[in-house]
């Protein structure tokens, strides 16, 4: 059971947008922590996508964003393309456990 | 470019003992905090360890405290985590990943190396 909770999976079209949910608690997201979103591509390293609940590494699609609001983030992802087809996890620092957790992840499935 | 390059991983039985390695390059390894990530077969990631500039400054996953150590060698550009009383439950590609941003919990991990397979079985 991990700590922040996303969706196991979500699937879209191509050209659809779609939204990864991270739901947190006050030990965590709530207390004001950033949260951070990787995107894991099949058989490949995690890679990081967003940081800052908001910022986009350079060389990542504006096609990517993501927001924060009390206990939750969320990763969008718009026009969406094959390529994009991966597992994604959010990340923050939880305050009651001294240390840094992940979602247990979603699987992105572009039909 | 910056790259991490981990190796030691292996099959070890349940009970013993591993040390995984990982080397650093294009960027100042010793002004970096650094961490170990892992991920259990077709699970998903778990933040294991990570060692600030100050060797002694250490924060650990609680299933780990105790049996793991993670150290650094700055001359070297290399970070380690010793791994002892190994149990079923820690068999996982473990990822070397530098920690970015302010020196503070708000940090996120970027890059990530390629991973090494760590399998505890009899």
């Amino acid at each position: 059971q991990s700590v922040l909770t996303q969706p196991p999976s979500v699937s879209g079209a191509p050209g659809q947008r779609v939204t990864i949910s991270c739901t947190g608690s006050s030990s965590n997201i709530g207390a004001g922590f950033d949260v951070h979103w990787y995107q894991q591509l099949p058989g490949t390293a995690p890679k990081l996508l967003i940081y800052g609940n908001d910022n986009r590494p350079s060389g990542v699609p504006d096609r990517f964003s993501g927001s924060k609001s009390g206990t939750s983030a969320s990763l969008a992802i718009t026009g969406l393309q094959a390529e994009d087809e991966a597992d994604y996890y959010c990340q923050s620092y939880d305050s009651s456990l001294s240390g840094w957790v992940f979602g247990g992840g979603t699987k992105l499935t572009v039909l | 470019e910056v790259q991490l390059v981990e190796s030691g991983g292996g099959l070890v039985q349940p009970g013993g003992s591993l040390r995984v390695s990982c080397v650093a390059s294009g960027f100042t390894f010793s002004g970096y905090w650094m961490s170990w990530v892992r991920q259990a077969p077709g699970k998903g990631l778990e933040w294991v360890a990570t060692l600030k500039q100050n060797e002694n400054d250490k924060d650990y996953v609680d299933s780990v405290k105790g049996r793991f150590t993670i150290s650094r060698d700055n001359a070297k550009n290399s970070l380690y985590l010793q791994m002892n009383s190994l149990r079923a439950e820690d068999t996982a590609v473990y990822y070397c990943t530098r920690v970015s941003g302010r020196k503070g919990a708000n940090n996120w991990f970027d890059p990530w190396g390629q991973g090494t397979l760590v399998t505890v079985s009899s």
